[in-house]
């Protein structure tokens, strides 16, 4: 089966730092997305890893671990629109996408 | 501009009904999926559909249909088996990306919200 898990939920302050983990044990790997979703909007796409290593786009950065199974999104410079579901979904090979059930981020002044 | 429709954004249902929900893109995307959201939940993959003519379930597709007869448009229709049908649905498609050099991103529509009264 397929299991990818992440916190389900996180709090932080404006203008901090935060790290949002996703540990997945799947079939197949085929890369990890990153989405964010907020209230009862489609999800968004922030970031792609398919190798191992840092991938950096302004504020976001998602690290990828393929040996552990292992991602993490981080946010910086925490702004109050951040406050959202943020999602982690692997392609499980056959162009089969996974979602994890996703991490509330809760952004306070 | 490229982008995933889906209809109708709200949709209400009595029990015992089949309603369809449609999809249509125009990013010219092979692969093609549905996903059910339930509130405070993540996404769960319903079918999915990587050419025309050609469909698998996914992970909760009892009560569920689909075609692809076209490669533009994935309908999907929720039977009067589906138990609790009352969810946020999502149709995306994969493929490459606006703005992006290479990478292949899942695209989603605007989602279509039923409710079974």
């Amino acid at each position: 089966g397929q299991n990818i898990d992440q916190p389900t939920e996180m709090t932080a302050t404006e203008g901090a730092i935060v790290q949002i983990n996703c540990t997945y044990q799947t079939s197949g790997f085929n890369g990890l997305f990153w989405y964010q979703q907020h209230a009862g909007e489609a999800p968004t796409f922030l970031s792609y890893n398919v190798l191992d290593g840092l991938e950096e786009k302004g504020r976001f950065s998602s690290f990828l671990s393929r040996s552990k199974g292992y991602s993490y999104l981080l946010l910086k410079e925490l702004q109050m629109k951040d406050s959202a579901s943020y999602l982690c979904a692997v392609n499980t090979g056959f162009q089969k996408l996974v979602f994890g059930t996703g991490t509330r981020l809760l952004v306070s002044p | 501009d490229g982008g995933i429709t889906q209809s109708p954004k709200y949709l209400f249902r009595k029990e015992g009904q089949n309603v369809t929900l449609s999809c249509e893109q125009n990013l010219n995307h092979d692969a093609m999926y549905w996903y059910r959201q339930d509130p405070g939940q993540g996404l769960r993959l319903i079918y999915y559909s990587q050419i025309v003519n050609d469909f698998q379930k996914g992970d909760i597709a009892e009560g569920y249909s689909v075609s692809r007869e076209k490669k533009e448009s994935f309908p999907l229709t929720v039977t009067s088996a589906q138990k609790n049908p009352t969810a946020f649905y999502l149709c995306a498609s994969y493929g490459a990306g606006t703005g992006l050099s290479g990478a292949n991103v899942l695209t989603f529509g605007a989602g279509s919200r039923l409710t079974v009264l």
